[in-house]
């Protein structure tokens, strides 16, 4: 089976712009999570979907926001960007919610 | 509050040598414990996971992992370190069942000396 994809792997943007990360799971898989890495908080967990449905949310503001389609792919986006968004978006993919497979993530730089 | 602390932020050993990174976790019920390992500009791939059974769990690449309730430690051994292994390990604890959410440790950085 193919991994977790995400697209695109790499983005600069600049500062008040939005951006979308996209993420497709493993065939399969129902449920997809969000997690932004930075080098200083490290790995925190944004937000989960589950059958097109959010079911768990962290500790972001609410300019980060995701869905989920039917085919269980995912989209995140976050609006009115600040340099402190700057770091790499990590998403996974799970059958049941126990495992989590990660893709390779997508690395933001807001300038 | 729900927490996992890896003590030690990096290491270094020798190739050949045995390995062990530390991970202590703070949870109120039994937790589902994983390894995950991440290469430079990387995602992060599972090495192992604990849900319940015998507390000693074999991963790949040679990594084995034990689970301690008593000491609230689930602690990642290798006997014998590769220059590959050269990486950034996390681990991270997670809910029973019904939710994605995991609880990442602040990772350590393992540097292999040929």
């Amino acid at each position: 089976k193919a991994g977790v994809t995400q697209t695109p792997r790499y983005l600069i943007k600049t500062r008040g712009q939005q951006v979308t990360l996209s993420c497709s799971p493993i065939s399969g898989h129902r449920s997809v999570s969000w997690y932004q890495q930075t080098p200083g908080q490290g790995l925190q967990f944004l937000f989960e979907y589950f059958s097109e449905t959010q079911r768990n949310k962290g500790n972001f503001p609410g300019r980060f926001s995701g869905r989920q389609f039917s085919n269980s792919r995912s989209e995140m986006n976050v609006s009115t960007l600040e340099l402190g968004d700057s770091a790499l978006y990590l998403c996974a993919s799970s059958p049941n919610t126990d495992t989590q497979y990660f893709g390779p993530g997508t690395r933001l730089t807001v300038l | 509050a729900q927490s996992v602390t890896q003590p030690d932020i990096h290491i270094t050993v020798s190739e050949g040598a045995s390995l062990e990174l530390r991970c202590n976790y703070s949870y109120g019920a039994t937790p589902y414990l994983f390894w995950y390992v991440q290469s430079p500009g990387q995602g992060l791939q599972l090495l192992l996971k604990y849900f319940s059974g015998d507390t000693l769990v074999q991963g790949i690449k040679g990594f084995e992992a034990e689970f301690k309730r008593s000491q609230s430690s689930f602690n990642l051994r290798k006997p014998s370190v590769h220059w590959s292994d050269a990486a950034e390990y996390f681990c991270a604890v997670g809910p029973s069942s019904n939710t994605g959410k995991l609880i990442f440790g602040q990772g350590t950085t393992l540097q292999v000396k040929p």
